[in-house]
């Protein structure tokens, strides 16, 4: 079974500064990765998608690369601001098990003005 | 308006009542997915449907029922609630795979507690 981790489960930034996300995966035979921000009370949105064949996928301040060989992937947030304060999940869809993502428990973030 | 809803948005119930939680969609796809959320634990898959008439149980399906009555609707049925089913429960759509990509959208969660 895919388990799938994230470190730190906490961190907590002053405003401006730039940050990484860490998720780690122990099967690299996926078909993609994707990253969500969840803010409390609410759903799930979607930050990026990154296909197995791909490296890396931008919007905006966030870049995700992904490097399935070593089963890992990170989030870099550039110049934090307050309203990114949020809990960051990652979810990989391996390929054994095609029609299921499987999720970390997310990175608590707090961007303090 | 939402492109993924759920209702009720919270509900406290007692142990041994039946509940429905109810899932709608106007994005148009034909996954649609039943995830609960514990702390610590990450969100888990109960449930999924690729279409009205394929419906697959996922990781932890005990205790659960689904029904797809349309496209557009998905519900999650707790037969007789019991306090472990406490959670915040999560439905999704996807595109089928084929598409470029294979992304899920999720809906805003219903907060459960059963005492």
């Amino acid at each position: 079974k895919q388990e799938v981790t994230q470190i730190p489960a906490a961190l907590s930034v002053p405003e401006g500064e730039n940050l990484v996300l860490n998720c780690s995966f122990t099967d690299s035979a996926i078909y993609n990765l994707q990253w969500f921000r969840q803010d409390p009370g609410k759903g799930l949105t979607s930050l990026l998608l990154i296909q197995s064949s791909q490296r890396e996928q931008t919007s905006g301040r966030l870049n995700a690369s992904l490097d399935k060989s070593s089963g890992r992937s990170t989030l870099y947030i550039a110049a934090s601001q307050p309203g990114d304060s949020a809990t960051y999940l990652c979810a990989v869809r391996p390929m054994n098990t095609g029609n299921q993502f499987y999720f970390g428990t997310g990175t608590s973030l707090t961007v303090i003005p | 308006d939402a492109d993924v809803t759920q209702t009720p948005r919270n509900r406290i119930t007692k142990t041994g009542k039946r509940i429905m939680l109810e899932c709608s969609q106007t994005k148009g796809h034909d996954r649609m997915y039943w995830y609960r959320q514990d702390p610590g634990l990450g969100l888990r898959l109960i449930y999924y449907s690729f279409d009205v008439k394929d419906i697959n149980k996922g990781e932890i399906s005990d205790g659960y029922s689904v029904s797809r009555q349309a496209q557009a609707k998905f519900s999650l049925s707790l037969e007789s609630a019991i306090p472990n089913q406490t959670a915040l429960y999560f439905c999704a759509t996807s595109d089928p795979p084929g598409l470029a990509e294979y992304e899920q959208y999720f809906g805003p969660g219903t907060r459960l507690t059963v005492t």
